[in-house]
């Protein structure tokens, strides 16, 4: 079964301190791979997308990288601010045409502390 | 623009009692998603629809059903509400040829 996996669950960081957050998936193949954003109580956001040929993609202090051969994205943000307090959600898109729909990661909770 | 709309913001329904969700989207979009968010796990797609009056089967589509009399609107029905369907509700729209999904604010419902 196609899954995507995201680590860690949840995390706690000071303001202003940087953090990573990892995306595995096994979803295959893909067309491509996206960060949402979820505010708590709120739908979520796009943030970054990025096609399986791509390597880096930046949004702002948002920064996704994809790596196909293994499988594996990550989200890093930078300088962090209290307003990053949100559920980051990893979303694998199948290709083009295909009757397979979006498959989405559980999230991962980030607090950011002053 | 609103974008993504969804009423009720929360409901809470006793067991075998009936309700539908409202989903309404202003961006002249083709697609519409039904999904439920649920504790520790990713959404999960209910059912979708990529034009009015069409309307297909998601991951998990037992026990709602849909309709899409107008472009703009999406609506789900649960016939009877079980404990089981607890949970947050969100609607999402695309244009057709833009893969980007927009998501409306949620709908928490709650069957006891």
């Amino acid at each position: 079964k196609n899954q995507v996996e995201q680590s860690p669950q949840s995390l706690i960081i000071l303001e202003g301190k940087n953090c990573t957050l990892q995306c595995n998936y096994t979803v295959s193949p893909f067309s491509n791979l996206r960060w949402y954003k979820q505010d708590t109580g709120r739908g979520p956001v796009s943030l970054t997308i990025m096609t399986f040929s791509e390597n880096t993609k930046s949004n702002g202090r948002y920064t996704a990288t994809l790596d196909a051969d293994t499988k594996q994205s990550s989200l890093h943000i930078t300088a962090s601010q209290l307003s990053d307090s949100a559920s980051y959600i990893c979303v694998v898109s199948p290709p083009s045409g295909s009757a397979r729909q979006l498959t989405f990661g559980s999230g991962t909770q980030l607090t950011v502390l002053p | 623009n609103a974008g993504v709309t969804q009423t009720p913001k929360f409901r809470v329904l006793k067991t075998g009692q009936s309700m539908t969700l409202l989903c309404a989207q202003d961006m002249n979009h083709e697609y519409m998603y039904w999904y439920r968010q649920d504790p520790g796990m990713g959404l999960r797609l209910i059912h979708y629809s990529v034009g009015e009056g069409t309307t297909a089967k998601g991951e998990v589509p037992d026990g709602y059903n849909v309709s899409r009399l107008k472009k703009q609107n999406f609506l789900l029905g649960l016939e009877s509400a079980a404990p089981s369907q607890t949970s947050v509700y969100f609607c999402a729209s695309r244009h057709t040829t833009k893969e980007t999904q927009y998501f409306g604010p949620g709908t928490r419902l709650l069957v006891l």
